[in-house]
């Protein structure tokens, strides 16, 4: 099945403890991104990737780091978490077409909650 | 900065009544797609728009892209609780930035039977 998989699904964590969030995708997708969904704010960038090794900021990306050594993975790091950054995080992907029209596929997403 | 402002945040319906909500871009977009995210769950792609003032239906549902390509809406008839949710729209900037979505905030669609 196609498939974008987010771990964890659900996370407590302390301020300052660094967590990773994986994401991977089944699809041969260039294109992957993050976004968390806030209360009233809908769904902000935080990082995307063109591809292999091709990362760019999007909206808000303070607090975040992303990597992309493989195509199909593309995880999500806090260094150091803080409550801020409490939110529902999801992960999305898409081909890269000519016309710049992607259609995402989004994972089930990850709550996380910074204490 | 780009924006795509979506309203309203909120609608309530009672079963039956129809909804719509709605989309503006500061810019003119490339093309624009809506997403549909049940309680719970993650955004679905529903559509995507290209032309201006195009119109595309899905059963009960009616999309439109407005003839200068900066506001769209989503039109709902006769709700019913499957339509549970919240509508997202997401633009593609017209100068194409690296196939970067804008997403509107979204409107979140209850239903009351």
């Amino acid at each position: 099945e196609a498939q974008v998989t987010q771990n964890p699904r659900y996370l407590i964590t302390v301020t300052g403890k660094k967590l990773t969030v994986t994401c991977s995708q089944n699809m041969n997708h260039e294109y992957m991104s993050w976004y968390r969904q806030d209360p009233g704010l809908g769904l902000r960038q935080i990082y995307y990737s063109m591809n292999v090794e091709v990362t760019d900021k999007g909206d808000v990306p303070e607090g975040y780091k992303v990597s992309r050594k493989e195509k199909r993975n593309f995880p999500l790091i806090l260094e150091s978490p803080s409550p801020n950054q409490t939110s529902l995080y999801f992960c999305a992907s898409s081909l890269v077409r000519a016309s710049g029209a992607n259609v995402l596929t989004f994972g089930a997403g990850s709550r996380l909650t910074v204490l | 900065g780009q924006q795509v402002m979506q309203i309203p945040q909120y609608q309530h319906v009672q079963e039956g009544e129809d909804f719509t909500t709605y989309c503006n871009s500061s810019t003119t977009l490339s093309n624009i797609q809506w997403y549909k995210q049940r309680p719970g769950g993650h955004p679905v792609f529903l559509i995507q728009l290209v032309k201006s003032g195009e119109v595309k239906k899905q059963k009960r549902l009616t999309f439109q892209f407005g003839e200068a390509k900066k506001n769209s809406s989503l039109h709902i008839t006769a709700t019913q609780t499957t339509d549970v949710g919240t509508y997202f729209c997401a633009g593609l900037p017209n100068y194409n930035q690296g196939g970067k979505l804008i997403f509107g905030q979204g409107t979140e669609l209850s239903v009351k039977p």
